[in-house]
C-alpha cells in the first residue's frame, strides 16, 4: 500500500497564480485534511472532510478551496495565490470515528509563491 | 519528503538517558490528546494517545501523562536512542469534532 500521496512535491508559484494540491489515500479512510506547516507554528488545520461530497473549514481556511469528490482523493486548491502561502501543505487521513485519532500523513508539498 | 526549519524549543539529551516532552494544551472539552513525531523529510506520525478520563497511559518505552487540573500533557521516552531525535507534537482532538489541533512542536535532539 502507497498510503497517502501527495502531489506534486514541491512547487513555485507567482503571486496570483492559481494551483492545486492532490491528495490521494489507498486506505479506504473516511476522513481527510489538508494541514499547513509553517516555522515556529506546528501544523494548522486548512480544511478537512469527513466523506466523500462533504469538506468543513479548519483554523486557517481563508485562501483555499477543498473538493472530495471521491472518497480517496482530497484536492486542495488556491484561486490566487500569495506569498503568505508559502508553506509545507501535509495531507492526512483517518478512519472514522470519535476514538479515532491516528491520522496517516503524506510526505508534504512544499510550496513557494514569490 | 518534506520538513521545515522550525525555530523550535529543542531538548538535547543524552543516549540511553529519559526524555520528557512537555506540553501545555487550552481546550478543556478536549476528548483525546496525542502525540505526534516528525522525523526530517516525513510527515507526522502517531505515537500514542491518551483519553481525556485518564491519567496516565504506557506503551513501548513511551509514556503519556495528562495533568488536567494545569492542562498538561507530557511524553516520556525511555532510554532514549539516535532513531528517537525528530520533532514531537502534541494533539488535541476537541469534543464533537472530528479533527486533530496541533501545538507547536519540540525538537529532541539525541547526542551519542
Amino acid at each position: 500500500n502507497a498510503g497517502v500521496t501527495q502531489t506534486p512535491k514541491f512547487r513555485v508559484l507567482k503571486t496570483g497564480q492559481s494551483m492545486t494540491l492532490l491528495c490521494a489515500q489507498d486506505m479506504n479512510h473516511e476522513y481527510m485534511y489538508w494541514y499547513r506547516q509553517d516555522p515556529g507554528m506546528g501544523l494548522r488545520l486548512i480544511h478537512y472532510s469527513v466523506g466523500e461530497g462533504t469538506t468543513a473549514k479548519g483554523e486557517v481556511p481563508d485562501g483555499y478551496n477543498v473538493s472530495r469528490l471521491k472518497k480517496q482523493n482530497f484536492l486542495l486548491g488556491l484561486e490566487s495565490a500569495a506569498p503568505s502561502q508559502t508553506s509545507v501543505y501535509f495531507c492526512a487521513s483517518s478512519y472514522a470515528g470519535s476514538a479515532n485519532t491516528e491520522a496517516f500523513f503524506g510526505q508534504g508539498t512544499r510550496l513557494t509563491v514569490v | 519528503g518534506e520538513s521545515v526549519g522550525l525555530h523550535l524549543p529543542t531538548l538535547s539529551v543524552q543516549e540511553g538517558d529519559n526524555s520528557i516532552i512537555n506540553c501545555a494544551y487550552s481546550n478543556s472539552a478536549s476528548d483525546y490528546f496525542i502525540w505526534y513525531k516528525q522525523e526530517s523529510g516525513k510527515g507526522p506520525q502517531f505515537i500514542i494517545d491518551i483519553r481525556s478520563n485518564m491519567d496516565k497511559r504506557q506503551g513501548q518505552r513511551v509514556t503519556v501523562l495528562l495533568n488536567k487540573t494545569v492542562k498538561h500533557l507530557s511524553l516520556q521516552i525511555a532510554a532514549t536512542q539516535p532513531g528517537d531525535s525528530a520533532v514531537y507534537f502534541c494533539a488535541e482532538k476537541p469534543g464533537g469534532y472530528n479533527k486533530l489541533i496541533f501545538g507547536a512542536g519540540t525538537r529532541l535532539a539525541v547526542h551519542p
